[in-house]
């Protein structure tokens, strides 16, 4: 059985472009949480959602946003991109919002 | 202060050491995890506990609501368990809080 599957593996953008990552989640999970790990440093909890509602949010500016799709894949976008912005984000997926979370092996995001 | 603290921040045994890292945390939970991060990125999730002790092979998680304190042993350890292990709480509704991992590291 797939484990949580995050696209694209790397990424390179410039300041002030969008960038689109995706997640899926294992199959029966219902509930994606994204996280941003900065290189050196602990995740960093962004987003959660369970059955396509947003449970919990991290302090992040607006410019980050995500969404669920009925087969319970993700997208996270964030717009307007800053250097600061480069790392690694991570998705985990579980059963509900309760549960064990399971996490996919992340997408490497650069900006120059 | 952090809301999610672990000790050590880095540690070093010889291969069949008992290992044990311990995490407190300052707020109200519904759970706490475990988590082991490889060199590279990889997360893997270890235990989710709200009370209690568990168990998977050599490793163990043990954690104490009421002095909101949690442990993770680690059993006759081996290089390959060498990693960053990280807990992190959850309390439903509001953020996941990471603590800053504790970095192992097991010679052979």
């Amino acid at each position: 059985d797939a484990g949580v599957t995050q696209s694209p593996t790397h990424l390179i953008k410039t300041r002030g472009q969008h960038v689109t990552l995706r997640c899926s989640p294992i199959s029966g999970h219902k509930s994606v949480s994204w996280y941003q790990q900065v290189l050196g440093q602990g995740p960093q909890f962004i987003f959660q959602y369970y059955e396509k509602e947003e449970r919990g949010r991290g302090n992040f500016p607006d410019r980050f946003s995500a969404r669920q799709f009925p087969n319970y894949s993700s997208e996270l976008n964030v717009n307007a991109l800053l250097l600061g912005d480069s790392a690694l984000y991570l998705c985990a997926s579980s059963l509900s919002d309760r549960d064990i979370q399971y996490f996919g092996a992340g997408t490497r995001l650069s900006v120059l | 202060k952090n809301e999610v603290e672990q000790s050590p921040q880095n540690l070093t045994a010889q291969e069949g050491e008992f290992i044990t890292i311990n995490c407190s945390y300052s707020v109200g939970i519904s759970a706490l995890h475990w988590l082991q991060q490889h060199p590279g990125g990889g997360i893997v999730s270890l235990f989710m506990l709200s009370s209690g002790k568990k168990k998977h092979g050599r490793l163990i998680a043990t954690i104490n609501i009421q002095e909101k304190h949690s442990s993770l042993h680690i059993t006759a350890s081996h290089p390959r368990d060498s990693a960053v292990y990280i807990c992190a709480v959850y309390n439903y509704g509001q953020n996941f809080v990471f603590g800053p991992g504790t970095r192992l590291s097991v010679l052979p």
